[in-house]
């Protein structure tokens, strides 16, 4: 069965710091891996998304994950936050439809 | 219009009484999907429609839930009976592309949270 873990449902840091956001993932089959983040009262948006080729995937705003198929993981990072990406973050598994895993808030202190 | 636009924004129903859910996709995206967001969840998928043809609703939970797309563009989900699990907020979203998600990007409403008393 395809399923998705994000270890943490909040994470706080102080604006500046390193974001770690942690997902992982089971499928029997090679996956697609996204992220999506959700703002109050807004649609998520994709913020980068893992296929084939390169493991290291830039997104938007500054974001970028890993594809580590030997940890089956697929963090979030980003080296220095902002106030503005205070938001709710999914990780999302696409086999024959999109599963999300149950989302990291991510509140940043000023 | 720009962006998938849904329909009420909020929507608060008595239990047991009918209420449909609008979805207005990007114009010209084939893919139509219904997700639920149960409150601190991630949103889980109930539906998934080519065009006119509703190709997967292995997610709907019960069968007081029906969605439909007649001309393949606006699509309505509709929940009869409602009861008070089945508030959450409700989410469609559209793609491109005909084919399953894939690496297909989706593109996402700003949802109806449907609040049921």
């Amino acid at each position: 069965a395809q399923s998705v873990t994000q270890l943490g449902s909040h994470v706080s840091v102080s604006e500046g710091a390193l974001v770690l956001l942690r997902c992982n993932y089971s499928s029997s089959v090679p996956p697609y891996l996204f992220w999506y983040v959700q703002y109050p009262n807004q649609g998520l948006q994709l913020l980068l998304k893992y296929t084939t080729g390169a493991t290291l995937v830039k997104g938007i705003n500054g974001f970028e994950a890993e594809f580590k198929k030997s940890e089956t993981s697929f963090h979030l990072t980003k080296p220095s936050a902002h106030m503005s990406d205070a938001a709710e973050y999914f990780c999302a598994l696409n086999t024959d439809k999109l599963i999300f895993g149950t989302g990291t808030r991510l509140q940043v202190f000023p | 219009g720009a962006g998938v636009s849904q329909s009420p924004r909020y929507k608060v129903a008595k239990r047991g009484q009918d209420v449909a859910l609008r979805c207005d996709p990007i114009s010209g995206h084939v893919s139509l999907f219904w997700y639920q967001q149960a409150l601190g969840q991630g949103p889980e998928f109930l539906t998934y429609f080519q065009n006119e043809a509703q190709l997967d609703k292995s997610g709907l939970p019960s069968d007081r839930f029906f969605a439909e797309r007649p001309e393949g563009s606006v699509s309505t989900l509709k929940i009869q009976r409602t009861q008070q699990e089945d508030s959450a907020v409700y989410l469609c979203a559209s793609s491109r592309q005909g084919s399953l998600p894939g690496n297909e990007k989706l593109f996402f409403g700003s949802g109806t949270q449907l609040s049921v008393l």
